[in-house]
């Protein structure tokens, strides 16, 4: 099971972000991160708890391990209002889930 | 580039078979051919206000692995010939109702591209 934190994070743009993800049991570094709008597919941000996906921006960066895991934005952009989640995906056999999401809206 | 689409009927009966095809295309280098392997290809559903669920992943060569809270009632199969891969879900109830993703599974760990969900509602 993996818990997001918070639930709603208001902002600014420029301000920094900084959202949680919690594992239940460690996941190791089996951990992505997804931004979602309304209407839109998911667009992965991150794999592997810190690698950015390609054309991902430098302002988005990911960390941790285990069970504990960060998404941080350094300075909000106006396209970075949005809903995020986390993934995990468990050793064997491989099943994946998901976190509840956090909202990130404008302050 | 790869690009995932979800079609299929947005409106299906209580006790009814839910039927939905993901098309793939893309340059085949950019990992869009179904048939050369390399990916698992996935569907996903999301409930109104819930995180994503996954339902279940299948390789080109047929091999699937499904959600054990699904898999009595959910069957992926695959068309290489067509770049496509289906979900089929029996004995759909209300709680089937959400937006259905399609999605490329890469190096076993995360989904990247997905579709543009469609959205499905179980009612009579």
């Amino acid at each position: 099971v993996l818990t997001q934190s918070p639930a709603t994070l208001s902002l600014s743009p420029g301000e920094r972000a900084s959202l949680s993800c919690r594992a239940s049991q460690s996941v190791s570094n089996f951990l992505a991160w997804y931004q979602h709008k309304p209407g839109q597919a998911p667009r992965l941000l991150i794999y592997d708890a810190s690698n950015r996906a390609t054309g991902i921006p430098a302002r988005f960066s990911g960390s941790g391990s285990g069970r504990d895991f960060t998404l941080t934005i350094s300075s909000l952009e106006p396209e970075d209002f949005g809903l995020y989640y986390c993934q995990q995906r468990t050793n064997w056999p491989p099943t994946y889930s998901f976190g509840q999401g956090t909202i990130l809206e404008t302050k | 580039q790869v690009r995932m689409q979800e079609s299929g009927p947005g409106l299906v009966k209580p006790s009814q078979t839910l039927s939905l095809t993901c098309s793939v295309s893309g340059a085949a280098a950019s990992g869009a051919s179904i048939r050369s392997g390399g990916y698992y290809w996935t569907w996903i559903r999301q409930h109104p206000g819930k995180g994503p669920e996954w339902i279940g992943n299948i390789y080109y060569s047929g091999s699937t692995y499904y959600n054990p809270s699904l898999k009595s009632r959910v069957t992926i199969s695959v068309d290489t010939s067509k770049n496509q891969f289906s979900l089929q879900m029996t004995s759909v109830t209300a709680a089937d109702t959400a937006i259905y993703y399609c999605a490329r599974l890469v190096s076993n760990n995360w989904f990247d591209p997905w579709g543009q969900g469609t959205r499905v509602t179980v009612s009579s």
